[in-house]
This record gives structure tokens, C-alpha cells and sequence, in this order.
């Protein structure tokens, strides 16, 4: 299996720009969930969807962030206008049922820079 | 008032010795507790769970969960330099299925 996949890996873009992040969930997984890393708040959930559907969005931080998931097995977060705020670790994660219980897997993370 | 307290660290223990990590939490509804191991640049992996009090062993790692008092905390003997990372406490507010993270104790095995 070849786990969750993030891409890209790394983004560097100027303030205003849009960024979209995509995720290939573990094929089979039911939830996809996207969290942002950063020093200062440490690990939060943004977003998850359960069977393509957005259950729970309320940690999206403002409407600048937006997420999709057309299909079971594709995901974006988009920020439009981004913000140098927004500079952080982005981890999409996925698991097989549909509690935060069960195990989540994350991808490899994209390390977003808005200069 | 944060949901999941860590002590930052770092935490440097030798080689051999029992590594403690720490968290308390401020949802008594709380019922579901896991342990991320984060290396450095990599994203998080899960490597215990612990849902009713007491402790619980995998291995050379054994979580703790006391209820009443609010904490939970991971051990880790015989500590090798490979355990060097940082470890999340995590856990699921009582009625919730987000995850609410802590920020993190990083952990530091030297050889």
C-alpha cells in the first residue's frame, strides 16, 4: 500500500496567491481528515470528511480555506488569498472507519511558505 | 484553557533508561487517549491507544490513564537512541470525534 499521498510536498508562494494541496487517501479508508501543524498551536484539525462528505469544518480558520473531496479517493484544501500566517505543515490524514478513534494514517505533509 | 497539556522539553534521557512522558487534559468527558511518535520533518504515527484506566502494554512502551485525575502518560524503557522524537498526546473530547492534539514533548535518547 502506498500510504497516504500529499502533494506537493513543498510550496513557497507569494502572499495573495491561491495554493491548493491535494491528498490521495488510502484506498479503501472512509474519512480523510486535513490538520495544520505550526510551533505555535501545535497540531490542528481543519476539516474532515466522512464518505466524501464534509462532516466537520469548524477548525477552517477563516473563508479564505476550502476543501473538497470529489471522490473517495482525491482531496484539495485551497487557500485563496493566502497569507503568510498561513505558513505551516499541512498533514492530510485518512482511516478505515468513521470515529476519530480509529486509526488515522497521515501523509507525508506539505510545508507551505507565503512569503 | 487548553484541552491537552504537554511539557515541551526537551527531555533527554541515557541510553537504557525509562523515557516518562506526561499529558493531562481538561475534558472529564474525555474516553479515548493515544500516543503519536513524531520523528523530526516526518508526520505523526500512532503507536499506542488506551481507553479505560490504568496501564496498558506494547512492547517496550506502557501508557497510563488515570481518569480522576485527569493525566495520561506513556513510558518507555530501555530507551534507545531511535526513540528520539517528538511525542503527541491526543484524545477525543467527551461527544467529539476530532482528535485534539497536544503540542508535543520532545524527546531526546543520547547514546
Amino acid at each position: 500500500d502506498a500510504g497516504v499521498i500529499q502533494s506537493p510536498r513543498h510550496e513557497v508562494t507569494e502572499m495573495g496567491q491561491e495554493v491548493t494541496l491535494r491528498c490521495k487517501p488510502i484506498s479503501g479508508h472512509n474519512s480523510l481528515f486535513w490538520y495544520r501543524q505550526t510551533m505555535m498551536r501545535g497540531l490542528e484539525l481543519l476539516i474532515y470528511f466522512n464518505n466524501n462528505v464534509p462532516i466537520d469544518d469548524s477548525g477552517m480558520p477563516e473563508d479564505r480555506f476550502s476543501a473538497k473531496m470529489p471522490n473517495a479517493s482525491f482531496s484539495t484544501l485551497k487557500i485563496q488569498p493566502s497569507e503568510p500566517r498561513d505558513s505551516a505543515v499541512y498533514f492530510c490524514a485518512s482511516s478505515f472507519g468513521a470515529s476519530g478513534a480509529d486509526t488515522q494514517y497521515f501523509g507525508p505533509g506539505t510545508r507551505l511558505t507565503v512569503l | 484553557q487548553k484541552e491537552v497539556e504537554q511539557n515541551s522539553g526537551p527531555l533527554s534521557v541515557p541510553e537504557g533508561a525509562i523515557a516518562s512522558l506526561n499529558c493531562t487534559y481538561s475534558d472529564r468527558g474525555s474516553q479515548s487517549f493515544f500516543w503519536y511518535r513524531q520523528y523530526s520533518g516526518k508526520s505523526p504515527e500512532l503507536i499506542m491507544s488506551i481507553y479505560s484506566n490504568g496501564d496498558k502494554e506494547d512492547g517496550r512502551f506502557t501508557a497510563q490513564l488515570n481518569k480522576a485525575s485527569q493525566y495520561v502518560s506513556l513510558l518507555i524503557r530501555d530507551s534507545q537512541p531511535s526513540d528520539s522524537a517528538t511525542y503527541l498526546c491526543a484524545l477525543l473530547p467527551g461527544g467529539s470525534e476530532k482528535l485534539v492534539f497536544g503540542k508535543g514533548t520532545k524527546l531526546t535518547v543520547n547514546p
